[in-house]
């Protein structure tokens, strides 16, 4: 079973704060995606990487960076938190390959920057 | 205007009945469809893809894409409760080394018994 770990399910934080979202998979996929979910915005994708130190800005990067050190781990992180910055981030992870290749979700950090 | 536009609902429907789930796409590059069906405090799942026009059919589950209008469906024959969830449509782009998905904002189903 393709596993993806989001490191927290609750997370709450204050302005300002610099924040670390963590996410691991157990499937030796090449790419890695950040996405946040609001409501009435549905899924939008923050960054992605398609290899070890490869990363690549996705619709909305501003407020945030990654870091992909080893493939199996990709973060997230909130130079500066704002409360604006307050989601759920869903990471995924899917193999290179065909273009029908399936993403593979985490269950999601719902972060409140207060 | 958005790449894929899809009806937040909610959707409440009872139990048994046909349920058509639609999304409009503006995104010619898309190469291939998804949905993706997420349950409350869950991250999404992958129920169904497909990649050219037509039907595909998984048990209950019918995805249907039609790239001349930019429309994408997926019905649900005789719905069940445990069908009550987010479906989100998405397009998807082949870019060579990774593949990109565009999700619309997804719809509430609600099925009820």
């Amino acid at each position: 079973d393709v596993k993806v770990t989001q490191s927290s399910r609750y997370l709450v934080k204050r302005t300002g704060e610099k924040v670390f979202l963590e996410c691991v998979q157990d499937m030796d996929h090449e790419n890695m995606f950040w996405y946040r979910q609001d409501p009435g915005l549905g899924l939008r994708l923050i960054y992605f990487s398609y290899d070890v130190k490869m990363k690549e800005k996705g619709d909305i990067p501003e407020g945030y960076s990654v870091s992909r050190e080893k493939k199996e781990r990709f973060s997230l992180i909130l130079e500066s938190a704002s409360t604006n910055q307050t989601s759920m981030y869903l990471c995924a992870s899917s193999p290179q390959g065909t273009p029908n290749t399936e993403a593979f979700f985490g269950q999601g950090t719902r972060l409140t920057v207060v | 205007q958005k790449e894929v536009e899809q009806d937040p609902g909610p959707l409440s429907v009872p139990e048994g009945a046909i349920v058509s789930l639609n999304c409009t796409y503006s995104n010619s590059a898309f190469q291939y469809f998804m949905w993706y069906r997420q349950y409350s405090r869950k991250g999404p799942e992958l129920l169904m893809y497909t990649y050219s026009s037509g039907n595909k059919e998984d048990g209950r589950f019918t995805a249907q894409v039609d790239k001349s209008s930019k429309y994408i469906s997926l019905f649900i024959r005789d719905s069940q409760p445990s069908d009550s969830a987010t479906y989100l449509c998405a397009g998807g782009v082949y870019g060579g080394a990774t593949n990109k998905l565009i999700f619309g904002t997804g719809t509430l189903l609600a099925v009820q018994p």
